[in-house]
Protein backbone atom coordinates (compact mmCIF):
# COMPACT_ATOMS: atom_id res chain seq x y z
CA UNK A 1 0.00 0.00 0.00
CA UNK A 2 1.14 3.49 -0.30
CA UNK A 3 2.53 5.16 2.08
CA UNK A 4 2.23 9.27 2.55
CA UNK A 5 4.01 10.64 4.96
CA UNK A 6 3.33 15.03 5.82
CA UNK A 7 5.26 17.55 6.57
CA UNK A 8 6.12 19.48 9.37
CA UNK A 9 4.17 17.84 11.96
CA UNK A 10 3.73 21.05 12.85
CA UNK A 11 3.22 24.55 11.52
CA UNK A 12 3.36 27.70 14.12
CA UNK A 13 2.16 30.71 12.03
CA UNK A 14 0.20 33.58 12.89
CA UNK A 15 -3.22 34.68 11.29
CA UNK A 16 -2.65 36.35 7.98
CA UNK A 17 0.46 34.24 6.89
CA UNK A 18 0.95 31.83 3.88
CA UNK A 19 0.81 27.84 5.14
CA UNK A 20 2.63 25.85 2.91
CA UNK A 21 1.57 21.69 3.95
CA UNK A 22 4.18 18.83 2.11
CA UNK A 23 2.39 15.66 1.60
CA UNK A 24 4.84 13.15 0.29
CA UNK A 25 4.53 9.33 -0.93
CA UNK A 26 6.01 6.29 -1.04
CA UNK A 27 5.41 5.81 -4.67
CA UNK A 28 3.74 7.53 -7.55
CA UNK A 29 -0.28 8.11 -7.15
CA UNK A 30 -1.89 7.39 -10.00
CA UNK A 31 -3.64 9.82 -11.97
CA UNK A 32 -2.76 12.33 -9.05
CA UNK A 33 -5.59 10.99 -6.87
CA UNK A 34 -4.99 13.15 -3.82
CA UNK A 35 -7.35 15.20 -1.56
CA UNK A 36 -6.90 16.89 1.60
CA UNK A 37 -9.00 16.99 4.60
CA UNK A 38 -9.28 19.70 7.31
CA UNK A 39 -9.93 18.26 10.95
CA UNK A 40 -11.20 21.00 13.98
CA UNK A 41 -11.17 19.50 17.68
CA UNK A 42 -15.05 17.93 18.06
CA UNK A 43 -15.65 18.18 14.70
CA UNK A 44 -16.03 16.00 11.62
CA UNK A 45 -13.21 15.94 9.63
CA UNK A 46 -14.00 18.48 6.09
CA UNK A 47 -12.97 17.36 2.07
CA UNK A 48 -10.87 20.22 1.24
CA UNK A 49 -9.40 19.66 -1.93
CA UNK A 50 -9.88 16.25 -4.49
CA UNK A 51 -8.11 15.55 -7.71
CA UNK A 52 -4.79 16.90 -6.39
CA UNK A 53 -6.04 21.13 -7.40
CA UNK A 54 -9.72 20.83 -7.39
CA UNK A 55 -12.04 22.61 -4.61
CA UNK A 56 -14.36 20.87 -2.74
CA UNK A 57 -18.18 22.88 -2.52
CA UNK A 58 -17.95 25.79 -0.64
CA UNK A 59 -13.82 25.42 -0.20
CA UNK A 60 -12.19 29.15 -0.13
CA UNK A 61 -10.41 29.85 -2.73
CA UNK A 62 -7.17 30.85 -0.64
CA UNK A 63 -6.74 27.01 -0.12
CA UNK A 64 -4.90 25.75 -3.34
CA UNK A 65 -3.83 22.09 -3.93
CA UNK A 66 -0.71 21.39 -6.09
CA UNK A 67 1.76 18.69 -7.00
CA UNK A 68 2.11 15.71 -9.37
CA UNK A 69 3.75 11.77 -8.62
CA UNK A 70 4.94 11.65 -5.37
CA UNK A 71 5.19 15.14 -3.71
CA UNK A 72 2.21 17.40 -3.50
CA UNK A 73 1.14 20.43 -1.18
CA UNK A 74 -1.95 21.86 0.58
CA UNK A 75 -1.41 26.15 0.46
CA UNK A 76 -3.13 28.12 2.70
CA UNK A 77 -2.68 31.80 0.85
CA UNK A 78 -3.52 33.88 4.02
CA UNK A 79 -4.53 32.01 7.25
CA UNK A 80 -7.98 33.06 8.92
CA UNK A 81 -8.32 32.35 12.52
CA UNK A 82 -10.69 29.59 11.36
CA UNK A 83 -7.87 27.66 9.43
CA UNK A 84 -5.97 26.61 12.18
CA UNK A 85 -6.82 22.41 12.46
CA UNK A 86 -4.63 19.49 11.47
CA UNK A 87 -5.06 19.09 7.97
CA UNK A 88 -4.48 15.08 6.14
CA UNK A 89 -4.00 14.42 2.50
CA UNK A 90 -5.18 10.98 1.35
CA UNK A 91 -4.42 9.08 -1.87
CA UNK A 92 -7.13 7.23 -3.92
CA UNK A 93 -5.02 6.13 -6.75
CA UNK A 94 -4.54 2.46 -5.78
CA UNK A 95 -6.23 0.50 -3.49
CA UNK A 96 -6.35 0.45 0.15
CA UNK A 97 -6.79 4.41 0.09
CA UNK A 98 -4.58 5.44 2.98
CA UNK A 99 -3.97 8.49 4.66
CA UNK A 100 -0.99 10.63 5.88
CA UNK A 101 -0.39 11.21 9.36
CA UNK A 102 -1.35 15.13 9.49
CA UNK A 103 -0.04 18.36 9.62
CA UNK A 104 -1.48 20.41 12.72
CA UNK A 105 -1.67 24.46 11.56
CA UNK A 106 -1.32 26.24 15.28
CA UNK A 107 -1.40 29.69 16.01
CA UNK A 108 2.39 31.19 17.05
CA UNK B 1 -27.02 18.72 4.43
CA UNK B 2 -26.08 15.16 4.84
CA UNK B 3 -25.37 14.24 8.48
CA UNK B 4 -23.67 10.78 9.87
CA UNK B 5 -24.19 9.50 13.52
CA UNK B 6 -22.03 6.78 14.99
CA UNK B 7 -23.60 4.96 18.27
CA UNK B 8 -22.31 1.97 20.39
CA UNK B 9 -20.86 0.68 22.94
CA UNK B 10 -17.90 2.79 24.12
CA UNK B 11 -15.98 -0.16 26.01
CA UNK B 12 -15.34 -3.74 24.45
CA UNK B 13 -13.49 -6.26 26.49
CA UNK B 14 -10.52 -8.17 24.15
CA UNK B 15 -11.18 -11.03 22.52
CA UNK B 16 -15.02 -9.58 22.08
CA UNK B 17 -16.73 -8.17 18.97
CA UNK B 18 -16.57 -4.57 18.42
CA UNK B 19 -20.08 -3.03 17.05
CA UNK B 20 -20.98 0.40 15.64
CA UNK B 21 -23.97 1.42 13.98
CA UNK B 22 -24.53 4.61 11.81
CA UNK B 23 -27.56 6.87 11.28
CA UNK B 24 -27.59 8.93 8.00
CA UNK B 25 -30.11 11.34 7.82
CA UNK B 26 -30.45 14.39 5.21
CA UNK B 27 -30.44 12.13 2.87
CA UNK B 28 -31.29 8.19 1.44
CA UNK B 29 -28.52 5.57 2.11
CA UNK B 30 -30.12 3.95 -1.03
CA UNK B 31 -28.60 6.13 -3.44
CA UNK B 32 -25.78 6.04 -5.47
CA UNK B 33 -22.89 6.17 -2.91
CA UNK B 34 -20.77 4.09 -1.03
CA UNK B 35 -20.67 4.34 3.14
CA UNK B 36 -17.38 3.54 4.80
CA UNK B 37 -15.83 2.99 8.16
CA UNK B 38 -12.45 4.77 8.56
CA UNK B 39 -10.33 4.60 12.13
CA UNK B 40 -7.76 6.35 14.27
CA UNK B 41 -5.67 5.18 16.58
CA UNK B 42 -3.97 7.41 19.15
CA UNK B 43 -1.35 9.11 18.02
CA UNK B 44 -1.66 7.22 14.43
CA UNK B 45 -2.79 7.87 10.58
CA UNK B 46 -6.21 7.38 9.78
CA UNK B 47 -6.92 4.17 8.56
CA UNK B 48 -9.79 3.05 6.20
CA UNK B 49 -12.05 -0.19 7.09
CA UNK B 50 -14.22 -0.97 4.63
CA UNK B 51 -17.14 0.42 2.88
CA UNK B 52 -20.86 -1.10 1.92
CA UNK B 53 -22.83 -0.14 -1.03
CA UNK B 54 -26.49 0.06 -0.35
CA UNK B 55 -27.38 -3.45 -1.96
CA UNK B 56 -24.83 -5.21 0.45
CA UNK B 57 -21.80 -5.26 -1.62
CA UNK B 58 -18.64 -4.81 0.04
CA UNK B 59 -15.30 -4.06 0.20
CA UNK B 60 -12.48 -4.53 2.90
CA UNK B 61 -9.15 -3.13 4.20
CA UNK B 62 -7.04 -6.51 3.14
CA UNK B 63 -5.45 -5.88 6.64
CA UNK B 64 -8.71 -6.27 8.56
CA UNK B 65 -10.71 -8.42 6.29
CA UNK B 66 -10.68 -11.69 8.19
CA UNK B 67 -12.08 -9.69 11.40
CA UNK B 68 -14.80 -7.63 9.42
CA UNK B 69 -18.15 -7.74 9.08
CA UNK B 70 -20.66 -4.66 7.67
CA UNK B 71 -24.39 -4.62 7.09
CA UNK B 72 -26.57 -2.13 5.77
CA UNK B 73 -30.40 -1.43 6.58
CA UNK B 74 -32.56 0.90 4.26
CA UNK B 75 -35.30 0.92 5.71
CA UNK B 76 -33.69 2.38 8.54
CA UNK B 77 -30.99 4.48 6.68
CA UNK B 78 -28.43 2.69 9.11
CA UNK B 79 -25.20 0.97 8.27
CA UNK B 80 -23.03 -0.86 10.95
CA UNK B 81 -19.50 -2.32 11.31
CA UNK B 82 -18.43 -5.25 13.58
CA UNK B 83 -14.87 -5.66 14.26
CA UNK B 84 -14.10 -9.63 15.92
CA UNK B 85 -11.65 -10.80 18.23
CA UNK B 86 -10.72 -6.82 19.06
CA UNK B 87 -6.89 -6.08 20.60
CA UNK B 88 -6.26 -2.95 22.91
CA UNK B 89 -4.41 -2.02 19.27
CA UNK B 90 -8.28 -1.74 18.15
CA UNK B 91 -8.95 1.15 20.15
CA UNK B 92 -9.09 4.11 18.24
CA UNK B 93 -11.70 6.67 17.13
CA UNK B 94 -14.49 5.09 14.81
CA UNK B 95 -15.80 7.36 12.19
CA UNK B 96 -18.94 6.55 9.53
CA UNK B 97 -18.47 8.59 6.19
CA UNK B 98 -20.30 9.01 3.14
CA UNK B 99 -17.69 7.80 0.59
CA UNK B 100 -17.83 8.58 -3.39
CA UNK B 101 -15.90 5.53 -4.04
CA UNK B 102 -12.74 7.96 -4.25
CA UNK B 103 -12.84 10.80 -1.49
CA UNK B 104 -14.81 10.63 1.86
CA UNK B 105 -17.15 13.98 1.78
CA UNK B 106 -19.37 13.72 4.82
CA UNK B 107 -17.98 12.17 8.12
CA UNK B 108 -19.28 11.50 11.19
CA UNK B 109 -17.81 13.27 14.85
CA UNK B 110 -16.84 10.07 15.85
CA UNK B 111 -17.04 7.93 18.27
CA UNK B 112 -14.29 6.80 20.99
CA UNK B 113 -13.67 2.85 21.01
CA UNK B 114 -12.17 1.53 24.04
CA UNK B 115 -10.58 -2.57 24.45
CA UNK B 116 -9.79 -2.91 27.76
CA UNK B 117 -11.01 -5.59 30.58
Amino acid sequence: EIVLTQSPGTLSLSPGERATLSCRASQSVSSNYLAWYQHKPGQAPRLLIYGTSNRATAIPDRFSGGGSGTDFTLTISRLEPEDFAVYYCQQYGSSPRTFGQGTKVEIK
Amino acid sequence: QVQLQESGPGLVKPSETLSLTCTVSGGSISRNNYWSWIRQPPGKELEWIGHIYYNGNTDYNPSLKSRVIMSVDTSKNQFSLKLTSVTAADTALYYCVRDKGRVFDYWGQGALVTVSS
